[in-house]
């Protein structure tokens, strides 16, 4: 499973964008991009999947450039509700998740 | 709606007594559920996977014996933490793969709490 490496925290400000920035610098070939949402004393929820370029649901965009070694979740105007734990996780479809330190995101008013 | 349900949401109990915790899947069914446990400000950590009428594969560091599963049935997978102590106390969460593996449902979580 490839490593990943995320800022441990950001903070913010309700209205603005936020963007965290993850490194898969081992990311393979068939490996997806996948970002969790965690709240406290909740299970993880899913955001949003990639495999390259860009990709844009109803909650958030995921950028991925053309070497796949990094992702960036990004976040538009946020709000105190989006204050929680980002994860960012690489891996094929195997089952097996890994997760990393995670991101606490704090959404200020 | 949630797709994963667990069983109890939190619960407390004495050292030494033995705890069990039900993963469900909702209106589908799961062959592989997965146990996680995280500890307060630390993220999760994969105990153990659990497969549908064969035996649960534990990770690495993760005493089998201690950490009971159960996947009888395509809906429910079972963890029994057997002679709890203080230690123990955690958050432990289940997931199950989605239709096409591509990504988990999660379950909300069962917050132990041992005494």
């Amino acid at each position: 499973l490839a490593k990943t490496t995320q800022p441990i925290s950001m903070d913010s400000y309700e209205g603005q964008e936020v963007n965290i920035t993850c490194s898969h610098n081992n990311i393979a070939t068939n490996d997806y991009i996948t970002w969790y949402q965690q709240f406290p004393s909740q299970g993880p929820r899913f955001i949003i999947q990639g495999y390259k370029t860009k990709v844009t649901n109803e909650v958030a965009s995921l950028f991925i450039p053309a070497d796949r070694k990094s992702s960036t979740l990004s976040l538009p105007r946020v709000s105190l509700s989006d204050t929680a734990v980002y994860y960012c996780l690489v891996g094929s479809n195997d089952y097996k998740l890994s997760f990393g330190a995670g991101t606490t995101v704090t959404v200020r008013a | 709606g949630a797709v994963v349900s667990q069983h109890p949401s939190w619960v407390i109990c004495k050292s030494g007594t033995s705890v069990k915790i039900e993963c469900r899947s909702l209106d589908f069914q799961a062959t592989t559920m997965f146990w996680y446990r995280q500890f307060p400000k630390q993220s999760l950590m994969l105990m153990a996977t659990s497969n549908e009428g064969s035996k649960a594969t534990y990770e690495q560091g993760v005493e089998k014996d201690k950490f009971l599963i159960n996947h009888a049935s395509l809906t429910l997978s079972t963890l029994t933490v057997t002679s709890a102590h203080p230690e123990d106390s955690s958050f432990y969460i289940c997931s199950t793969p989605t239709e096409y593996q591509e990504t988990q449902y999660f379950g909300p979580g069962t917050r132990l709490l041992v005494l």
